[in-house]
């Protein structure tokens, strides 16, 4: 079965700075989808950022970048010029192509953002 | 693009209740996805829906928790006979097909079990 690791529960950034939240993962598949979802207090669960295993270039959505590497099964998001609205809980997700109906989460990490 | 919403948002009932979850998908979207979320850790799957069928359940989902999407629109998500360790937030998520399409998520429904 697919694990999904993020081995660190908190991280914390200065405003404007750089901050990178690792994530491992465990799959015997070739074809997957990985996931970075942002959860803030009290509110619900949003899309940061997609990767799709095939693919080698690494996904960019804005100040969001993810460093994807296949062969060690890592899979880390990098916030660039942090803002106070990226504080929150950060989840890693990782979803089979062929068995679509499972997404496993990550026990995920809380990013504090000092002003 | 309204989202998933759920309803209520919050629910505290005592041990051994009866309780039911709403969840409206966003219109277009045929899956929609049921999690459970404990405090510190991430969703976990409990079952999924394609249109009205339901097409996998997780081990977690024991026989006291029944999922329905009657017109493949709205879920509902029964607890019966609830207990402590039910209490939870529990997330409803949509997606169109295929996988590689993002889920979306709902504000989720916590419950307390007194």
């Amino acid at each position: 079965a697919q694990t999904v690791t993020q081995s660190q529960p908190e991280m914390s950034v200065q405003e404007a700075e750089t901050v990178t939240l690792s994530c491992t993962y465990d799959t015997s598949e070739s074809d997957y989808y990985l996931f970075w979802y942002k959860q803030p207090p009290s509110r619900q669960m949003i899309l940061v950022i997609r990767q799709e295993a095939y693919k080698q270039q690494n996904a960019t959505e804005n100040r969001f970048s993810v460093n994807f590497q296949k062969a060690a099964k890592s899979f880390s998001l990098k916030i660039s010029d942090s803002q106070l609205g990226d504080a929150a809980m950060y989840f890693c997700a990782y979803r089979s192509k062929y068995n679509n109906n499972d997404m496993r989460f990550g026990a995920g990490t809380r990013l504090t953002v000092k002003p | 693009d309204t989202g998933v919403s759920q309803n209520p948002r919050h629910k505290i009932t005592k041990r051994g209740q009866n309780v039911t979850f709403r969840c409206d998908p966003i219109s277009e979207h045929n899956r929609l996805y049921w999690y459970r979320q404990t405090l510190g850790q991430g969703p976990e799957f409990l079952t999924y829906f394609q249109n009205e069928a339901q097409l996998e359940k997780s081990r977690l989902l024991s026989d006291r928790f029944s999922a329905e999407r009657p017109k493949g629109s709205f879920s509902t998500l029964e607890i019966q006979r609830t207990e402590q360790g039910d209490s939870a937030m529990y997330l409803c998520a949509s997606s169109l097909a295929p996988s590689n399409q993002p889920q979306h998520f709902g504000d989720g429904t916590r419950l307390s079990i007194l």
